[in-house]
């Protein structure tokens, strides 16, 4: 079974804080991916990355930044932290490259909540 | 970005009834995938389907793609309990690798 491990599942952080969520898969997958859940809004994206040092903008990449070191792991990066981030966070991964893209496995999601 | 439009938002029903939902996108899909989030924990993957036409079970749960490639159908028949959760969709298309969510069907079932 795919596992993908968010190390935090709450974290209450402080508003102009440096934010880090890790996210760990153990399934060698190439791809990952981290969106925001809010209410009403579903799942979006707000970075992903398709092999080690990638990455690509999602849809609401404003304000966060990402970190791809290896390629089991997969860091969100909050560099100022504001209540409007204040969501719960989900990260995911798949395998497959090009058209043969898998679906994507999540976390159990990091609500994070901003002061 | 591409966001689908899922529906109901929200569902209460009676246990033992049977469940209906459906996703709608203005773009064509190649991949319709449904997912279930319960309770403070991250989405499953239920049902995955790859052609048009294509009708897949998965215990209760059975799921189309649409014949236009731009809609996808879950039903649940005789629920029960742990059947509440939120219930998502999502689509890709030709190119990228990117899958698009709908906003959830959030589903209440009344013992």
């Amino acid at each position: 079974d795919v596992k993908v491990t968010q190390s935090s599942r709450y974290l209450v952080k402080r508003t102009g804080e440096k934010v880090f969520l890790e996210c760990v898969q153990d399934m060698d997958h190439e791809n990952m991916f981290w969106y925001r859940q809010d209410p009403g809004l579903g799942l979006r994206l707000i970075y992903f990355s398709y092999d080690v040092k990638m990455k690509e903008k999602g849809d609401i990449p404003e304000g966060y930044s990402v970190s791809r070191e290896k390629k089991e792991r997969f860091s969100l990066i909050l560099e100022s932290a504001s209540t409007n981030q204040t969501s719960m966070y989900l990260c995911a991964s798949s395998s497959g490259v090009g058209t043969g893209y898998q679906p994507q496995h999540f976390g159990d999601g990091t609500r994070l909540s901003i002061l | 970005g591409q966001q689908l439009n899922q529906s109901p938002q929200s569902m209460f029903i009676q246990e033992g009834e049977d469940v209906s939902m459906n996703c709608t996108s203005s773009s064509i899909f190649n991949t319709w995938l449904w997912y279930k989030q319960d309770p403070g924990e991250g989405p499953v993957l239920l049902i995955a389907l790859y052609k048009a036409g294509e009708l897949t079970s998965n215990g209760r749960l059975t799921a189309q793609f649409g014949i236009t490639r731009k809609d996808s159908f879950l039903n649940i028949s005789a629920s029960i309990p742990s059947d509440v959760g939120i219930y998502f969709c999502a689509g890709r298309g030709n190119t990228g690798n990117q899958f698009y969510f709908g906003t959830g069907t959030s589903l209440t079932v009344i013992p």
